[in-house]
């Protein structure tokens, strides 16, 4: 079956950098793409970008470009999310999801990571 | 971008009751519009892909309808576990959700 399984919870002062994993298992990683989306305490949902599995294309959202990168492992099937120069206001949890070809619906999510941002 | 408005931003109903929520897309996104449930401390749940297909093992309870601007998402007879927020999607370019529809108990 398909999952895809998170790393676990992260506090980071603000100016640090986090790294968020995604594990995939159950199906063809390069066949789709993987979407990362966050959701700040109490609100709703935010796409962060998207990043092809199968040659390392990535799009990120605009008010994030230049803090962002986000990653791929083919060996191990892991999607990695890499947020810099971290804000209060990116205390959130994030979500990995398999990303669906041009319909681009997202079919699977990991379980999501909080990540706290805090002095 | 493509903005997403959903209304209303909360309702209340019993189970057993037939709930209609409307999501309105800033312009045309032909049928490319994905509706989530999400249950609280829990991830999204894809329920409807391409504004009218149910993904697999989705009651069929729920339905999606809807294209171009304007898109709804009806469940026919509530069920006590259909209590949750309800997100819009769409699709049609840089994905954007709609700020969601708290579905509570009466």
């Amino acid at each position: 079956q398909v999952q895809l399984v998170q790393s676990g919870a992260e506090v980071k002062k603000p100016g640090a950098s986090v790294k968020v994993s995604c594990k995939a298992s159950g199906y063809k990683f390069t066949s789709y793409g993987i979407s990362w989306v966050r959701q700040a305490p109490g609100q709703g949902l935010e796409w962060m970008g998207w990043i092809s599995a199968y040659n390392g294309d990535a799009y990120y959202v605009q008010n994030l470009q230049g803090r962002v990168t986000m990653s791929t492992d083919t060996s191990t099937s892991t999607a990695h999310l890499h947020l810099r120069s971290l804000r209060s206001d990116d205390t959130a949890v994030y979500y990995c999801a398999r990303d669906v070809g041009e319909l681009r619906y997202l079919d699977y999510w990991g379980q999501g990571t909080l990540v706290t941002v805090s002095s | 971008d493509i903005q997403m408005t959903q209304s209303p931003t909360s309702l209340s109903a019993s189970v057993g009751d037939r709930v209609t929520i409307t999501c309105r897309a800033s312009q045309s996104i032909s049928s490319y519009l994905n509706w989530y449930q999400q249950k609280p401390g829990n991830a999204p749940k894809l329920l409807i892909y391409a504004a009218s297909s149910l993904q697999s093992g989705v009651p069929s309870r729920f339905s999606g309808s809807g294209s171009g601007t304007d898109f709804t998402l009806t469940i026919s007879s509530l069920h006590p576990e259909d209590f949750a927020t309800y997100y819009c999607q769409q699709s049609y370019s840089t994905l954007t959700f709609g700020p969601g529809t708290t579905v509570d108990i009466k």
